[in-house]
């Protein structure tokens, strides 16, 4: 099915290992996302990528790093894990079709120890 | 930056009532978008609606962009109706542009 594929979706990292999430979406899509989440709370920009090739900074970038490798993949990585960096994160992408919106990928819950 | 304040909070409803949710902003945008996130957490994008009426099925959203806020209309409430609804709004055109969420409202829908 079409969509945005995130994996992994669990990953348990001790304090100051590194990872990286993927993201692929099929869509076409020229821009992509990534968002946290924490309880009670809205979703937080941590950066973006308005087409391939580009990728800015949003909301809550400190920490982490990210690669538009492809128009199909973007991919998120946390050098250092910490504590504060457990969250549920989500990956989306948007096309140039104004009448969809965004799509999500389903989800990548970590937990730092 | 753009502040997105959802009204109510949290809401419990029988099923079959009509519920209205809120979304104010507090700057002119291009772009505002309602999400549902089910219990499974999965985010569905329901409308882009940065300004006048559209409808899909029992849903329905109003954005007054002049006025800064945003309606969704949710008619004949089922339980499938829970979870938690985001409104989303940023200021580029089109849909590739990044937006900021609300904390939501939180809908249960009982028997």
């Amino acid at each position: 099915n079409a969509g945005v594929t995130q994996t992994p979706k669990f990953q348990v990292l001790k304090t100051g290992q590194s990872m990286t999430l993927q993201c692929a979406q099929d869509m076409n899509h020229n821009s992509m996302y990534w968002y946290r989440q924490d309880p009670g709370m809205g979703l937080r920009l941590i950066y973006y990528s308005a087409s391939e090739g580009t990728t800015d900074k949003g909301e809550v970038p400190n920490g982490y790093n990210v690669s538009r490798l492809n128009k199909r993949e973007f991919s998120l990585r946390l050098e250092s894990a910490a504590p504060s960096q457990t969250s549920v994160y989500f990956c989306a992408s948007s096309g140039k079709d104004s009448f969809y919106g965004y799509t999500f990928g389903s989800g990548t819950r970590l937990t730092v120890v | 930056g753009i502040q997105v304040e959802q009204s109510p909070p949290d809401l419990i409803l029988q099923e079959g009532a009509n519920s209205t949710l809120r979304c104010n902003f507090s700057d002119s945008v291009n772009n505002l978008q309602w999400f549902h996130q089910n219990p499974w957490g999965q985010l569905i994008n329901l409308f882009y609606i940065p300004s006048g009426t559209k409808q899909n099925g029992r849903l329905s959203a109003t954005t007054v962009a002049t006025e800064r806020y945003s309606l969704l209309y949710i008619s004949s409430s089922q339980t499938t109706d829970s979870g938690v609804y985001f409104c989303a709004v940023g200021p580029g055109t089109g849909t590739a542009s990044k937006l900021t969420f609300g904390t939501g409202t939180r809908l249960q829908v009982t028997l």
